[in-house]
């Protein structure tokens, strides 16, 4: 079983729908990072979480500790925001050893 | 501010090459990480270099090293490379702090993507 799991793997939805995508992990984190990657490999960071929500324009980012799980959520979605979504766990304090979800490829549709 | 940037952007060597990749991180950051992603292992920690030092290194055979230079910029080599190897090879860099501890964001560069034949 991987350490950190997302789910889902593809998702396809209509321009203007509220998106969730999910990510479980099995390990001790420090903090966990939502990637976004769009095809030619380019990946941006879009949140660093160790705890609570982050909010940037139309993404939002939560984190329970406890239950060890994060979800990403993307408001009134737009074709632009097709993309793959990668969750990522750093196992521990001051390093950069991230440990990667398989990702979720995600389409909207205008 | 300019970006992390990677070269080269593609590459395609022979097995049994040997390939050296470059990563300038944005000026200041001094914590470099390098990642290799494949289609079918997805993405995958390779090492971490902070002021010149390692600090952490993932499960690649010891064909895969790097370094970290004074300046900040780092260098990954693979040497004796296998068809396995192809590959979109990206590193990330970050602040860092004096006493090790990482503020965490990361800012990628756009990866060199290479072919082994």
């Amino acid at each position: 079983k991987n350490e950190v799991e997302q789910s889902p793997q593809n998702l396809t939805a209509q321009e203007g729908e509220f998106i969730t995508i999910n990510c479980s992990y099995s390990v001790g984190i420090s903090a966990l990072h939502w990637l976004q990657q769009h095809p030619g490999g380019g990946i941006v960071s879009l949140f660093m979480l160790s705890s609570g929500k982050k909010k940037h324009g139309r993404l939002i980012a939560t984190i329970n500790i406890q239950e060890k799980h994060s979800s990403l959520h993307i408001t009134a979605s737009h074709p632009r925001d097709s993309a793959v979504y990668i969750c990522a766990v750093r196992l521990f304090q001051g390093a950069q050893k991230l440990v990667f979800g398989q990702g979720t490829r995600l389409t909207i549709n205008p | 501010k300019a970006g992390v940037t990677q070269t080269p952007r593609y590459l395609i060597k022979t097995r049994g090459q040997q390939v050296t990749l470059s990563c300038s991180p944005i000026s200041g950051h001094r914590s470099v990480s390098w990642y290799q992603q494949t289609p079918g292992q997805g993405l995958q920690f390779l090492f971490e270099y902070f002021s010149e030092t390692q600090r952490n290194k993932g499960n690649f055979p010891g064909r895969f090293s790097g370094r970290q230079f004074s300046n900040s910029r780092s260098e990954m080599n693979v040497s004796t490379l296998e068809l396995g190897d192809s590959a979109l090879y990206l590193c990330a860099s970050s602040r860092g702090l004096a006493g090790g501890t990482n503020t965490g964001e990361l800012f990628f560069g756009e990866g060199s993507r290479l072919t082994v034949l």
